[in-house]
């Protein structure tokens, strides 16, 4: 059972490039999540997803967008990637359905250098 | 705007040391609160608290929620060095499927 897996582990890009990162759950979670984490900033929320189809604004979402075509899949794309977006980037899923307890589980995390 | 905080930000202590970590929050519709520990890579599950006054304890670490005060604490006792990492506290508000994270506390525990 893999749980969270992130893609890819480390990117470096130029400014004004884009870029896709996949994060894709096998626990069959309905929510899935989009933070970036900075230096004394704790996790930001980008985006969010409460089901297939779906998609809803965080905290900091602007220059990023989103998609769950499907299920278990939740793309984050950076049409023009600025060096504000250098961040450590982490997924997360949750399903409250059942216990009712909403607990994130995390992927490892995507480490983007943006130049 | 909902907000947690955290305090301190960091800490240095030797191994043995209880430490006691903060997390205070201001949340429209409390609905939870969870404790993470993150080492190199993902934040791991600690506790999840619903209800006041309720200590969540597994092993050396427990945590206790005060809905009254709008806060909630992390033991740790006996600290060891592979208990050093960063904590962080995140609440949800009612019905926002979300949870907003404090900036985490970093535990350093000489040996």
């Amino acid at each position: 059972n893999a749980g969270v897996t992130q893609t890819p582990k480390f990117r470096v890009l130029k400014t004004g490039q884009s870029m896709t990162l996949l994060c894709a759950q096998d626990m069959n979670h309905e929510y899935m999540y989009w933070y970036r984490q900075d230096p004394g900033m704790g996790l930001r929320l980008i985006h969010y997803s409460v089901g297939e189809g779906t998609t809803a604004k965080g905290e900091v979402p602007d220059g990023y967008n989103v998609s769950r075509l499907k299920k278990q899949n939740f793309l984050l794309g950076l049409e023009s990637a600025a060096p504000s977006q250098t961040s450590v980037y982490f997924c997360a899923s949750s399903d409250p359905r059942g216990s009712g307890a909403n607990v994130l589980t995390f992927g490892a995390g995507s480490r983007l250098t943006v130049l | 705007e909902d907000k947690v905080v955290q305090s301190p930000l960091s800490l240095v202590v030797h191994e043995g040391d209880t430490v006691t970590l903060n997390c205070s929050y201001e949340v429209t519709n409390f609905r939870s609160l969870l404790w993470y520990k993150q080492e190199k890579k993902a934040p791991t599950f600690l506790f999840m608290l619903t209800s006041s006054g309720i200590e969540k304890k597994s092993g050396r670490l427990s945590s206790i929620l005060d809905k009254k005060e709008l806060f909630s604490i992390l033991n740790i006792t006996a600290t060891q060095t592979g208990d050093s990492a960063i904590y962080l506290c995140a609440v949800e508000a009612s019905g926002t499927y979300k949870y907003i994270f404090g900036t985490g506390t970093r535990l350093k525990v000489l040996a």
